[in-house]
């Protein structure tokens, strides 16, 4: 059992450069989310869904969008990449109000 | 806003102690609590859910206090290998409400 996939690990972009994230859970789990994490903030929730064609922001949505076309499937797309967004990306699915299950997170490094 | 307050650590403690992290929840309606460990560039995993009446799973011992809105994780007999960050989470607050909040983590360093 896979669990959640989540690819690529590693990810250099240059600034402006589009790119998009992607993570499949194979739980049948209605809700995804997208967090991003870095030194002293903690995990901030980007985006999430509760089902196949239903998303939503989260607490930190600006410069990223997603989409939900299967229950499987939920990439993060980053539009036009900034320094800022430099970060460790995580992607993670659970049933309603059930413990999450965590991709093994991606290092997105904007230069 | 729905926050989740931990103690700030970070926490050295000796092999063989006993520590105990504390965390306070924002939301009266949450539903789901629970303890996550992360290690160093890792993942979160789920530790323990935490019951109402509360949880024992070996070393590990979760509270949860609903009046207070309060959760605790104490440790017994301190391992090398309990040295991670935990991760407080709140959620499941009303039917179909999925979003989870995590605290911003305690990192604990168990000493030789």
């Amino acid at each position: 059992n896979a669990g959640v996939t989540q690819t690529p690990k590693f990810q250099v972009l240059k600034t402006g450069q589009s790119m998009t994230l992607q993570c499949a859970q194979d739980m049948n789990h209605e809700y995804m989310s997208w967090y991003r994490q870095d030194p002293g903030m903690g995990l901030r929730l980007i985006h999430y869904s509760v089902g196949a064609g239903i998303t939503d922001q989260g607490e930190v949505p600006n410069g990223y969008n997603v989409s939900r076309s299967t229950t499987e499937d939920f990439p993060l797309r980053l539009l036009s990449a900034a320094p800022s967004q430099t970060s460790v990306y995580f992607c993670a699915s659970s049933f309603d109000g059930q413990e999450a299950f965590f991709g093994q997170g991606t290092r997105l490094t904007v230069v | 806003r729905k926050e989740v307050e931990q103690d700030p650590g970070p926490f050295n403690v000796p092999e063989g102690a006993t520590v105990a992290f504390n965390c306070t929840y924002s939301n009266s309606a949450s539903q789901s609590f629970f303890w996550y460990r992360q290690d160093c560039r890792k993942e979160p995993k789920l530790l323990m859910s935490v019951y109402s009446s509360g949880n024992e799973d070996g070393r590990f011992t979760a509270q949860l206090n609903r009046a207070s809105q309060y959760i605790s994780l104490l440790i017994r007999d301190s391992k090398l290998s309990d040295s991670a960050t935990y991760l407080c989470v709140a959620g499941g607050s009303g039917a179909g409400s999925y979003q989870l909040t995590f605290g911003k983590g305690t990192k604990l360093s168990v000493i030789p």
